[in-house]
């Protein structure tokens, strides 16, 4: 049982470069997030989704966007990266909301150069 | 504002010894009061949590204490090993209207041997 796969796990961008940071879990849960964790800040909430052709804004959804096409698969896209967004992010899934164990990813760490 | 506070941001403790994390909280819709673990190079793992309910939950070496009227929380480890060594976060969940974790900014243990 693989959890939460992200992909890639490190990754070094210019500035103004786009990517998309992949999510996928196979524990069939419907709510996914997308959390940046940043030295000493704890985790922010930037987007998350709960079920297929759902998502909403986080804490912190400026610059990023995302996708639910299916229940497995959640990525998120930086469009003309910053060097604000150099962090670790992180990809989480439940099977129904905050009051539920969230299953994290092991993160990919992004550095904007 | 939702917001968690914890303390302290990092802490040393000796093998043996009492691990004690603060956090508080000014929201008092917040029901649902998750402790996560996270180890370098990993993605947070949940660790107890507790609802307001109850004053105090025990798993193992590891207990949280839960004071409602002073709106905050503590986790306690117990006989603190080396393997404990970690970051620790503590957060917070407000059923009403929303889906996320509110996360406090987290303590950095270190039990030395």
């Amino acid at each position: 049982n693989a959890g939460v796969t992200q992909t890639p796990k490190f990754r070094i961008l210019k500035i103004g470069q786009s990517m998309t940071l992949q999510c996928a879990q196979d524990m069939n849960h419907n709510y996914m997030y997308w959390y940046r964790q940043d030295p000493g800040m704890g985790l922010k909430l930037i987007y998350y989704s709960v079920g297929a052709g759902i998502t909403d804004k986080g804490e912190v959804p400026n610059g990023y966007n995302v996708s639910r096409s299916t229940t497995e698969d959640f990525p998120l896209r930086l469009e003309l990266a910053a060097p604000s967004q150099t962090s670790v992010y992180f990809c989480a899934s439940n099977v129904e909301g905050g009051n539920q164990p969230q299953h994290f990813g092991d993160g990919t760490r992004l550095s904007i150069l | 504002q939702q917001q968690v506070k914890q303390s302290p941001q990092s802490l040393i403790v000796q093998k043996g010894g009492i691990s004690i994390i603060n956090c508080a909280y000014e929201n008092t819709a917040f029901d649902y009061f998750p402790w996560y673990q996270q180890f370098p190079g990993k993605g947070p793992a949940l660790l107890i949590a507790i609802r307001p309910d109850v004053s105090e939950k025990k798993e193992g070496r590891f207990t949280i204490s839960f004071n409602k009227s002073a709106k905050q929380f503590s986790l306690h480890i117990m006989d603190s090993q080396p393997g404990d060594s970690a970051t620790y976060f503590c957060a917070a969940y407000s059923g009403a209207g929303s889906y996320q974790l509110t996360f406090g900014k987290g303590t950095k243990l270190s039990v030395i041997p």
